[in-house]
């Protein structure tokens, strides 16, 4: 069984342009959250998506936003890249969610986005 | 808020040695709590979870035990391989009428093991 996969692994952007970043969830899982780490601040959830519908979302400016597509593939896009936005963005999937107590997350290797 | 507070690293061990990994939570409620490992290059991968109170939860040869008094879930190991040597991330999940929130994790401690 395929695990959580995340392109591009590597990129490098420019101040000010924006960026999309994918995730192909775990075939069957229905839920795909994002994750931003960062040497600073660590781990930072961002936001959920179930069903193509964003569940729950982190305390990030309106520059971070996704979607979920029908496949539940998902995306991330950041717009106005900052030097700050340098990070490890990580992609987790589950089969019912982050809704189920002690529910398996399983994570992505991450794409390593770094801002010049 | 809710938070979750581990150890500062790095720690560094002999292979063979016990290891102790310190996680405290502070939560309003009643959370599902977490160790997860990563891997130089990786992402992460769910090592153990407790989901109540006196839950011990096990892997590999790691336990913690959810204790509730003392709001920790301490990780720990009896013998550590070179093969180990990773961070640890503490986190917690809170758990509202059956339903699961996203993961709040603690900053990470990184393990060393020599030969």
């Amino acid at each position: 069984k395929a695990g959580v996969t995340q392109t591009p692994r590597y990129l490098i952007k420019t101040r000010g342009q924006q960026v999309t970043l994918s995730c192909s969830p775990i075939s069957g899982h229905r839920s795909v959250s994002w994750y931003q780490q960062t040497p600073g601040q660590g781990l930072q959830f961002l936001f959920e998506y179930f069903s193509e519908t964003q569940r729950n979302k982190g305390n990030f400016p309106g520059r971070f936003s996704g979607r979920q597509f029908s496949n539940s593939r998902s995306e991330m896009n950041v717009s106005t890249l900052e030097l700050g936005d340098s990070a490890l963005y990580l992609c987790a999937s589950s089969s019912e969610g982050q809704g189920m107590p002690g529910n398996t997350i399983y994570f992505g290797e991450g794409s390593w986005l770094t801002v010049v | 808020g809710n938070s979750v507070t581990q150890m500062e690293g790095p720690v560094t061990l002999s292979e063979e040695a016990f290891l102790t990994i310190n996680c405290t939570y502070t939560a309003t409620g009643y959370p599902s709590l977490f160790w997860y490992v990563q891997y130089p290059g990786e992402g992460l991968q769910l090592l153990l979870k407790a989901t109540k109170a006196d839950d011990k939860g096990s892997n590999k040869g790691f336990e913690a035990t959810y204790r509730k008094e003392t709001t920790s879930f301490h990780l720990e190991k009896g013998s550590v391989q070179v093969s180990d040597s990773a961070v640890y991330f503490c986190a917690l999940a809170m758990n509202y009428g059956g339903s699961q929130g996203n993961l709040i994790f603690g900053k990470g401690t990184k393990l060393s093991v020599k030969p």
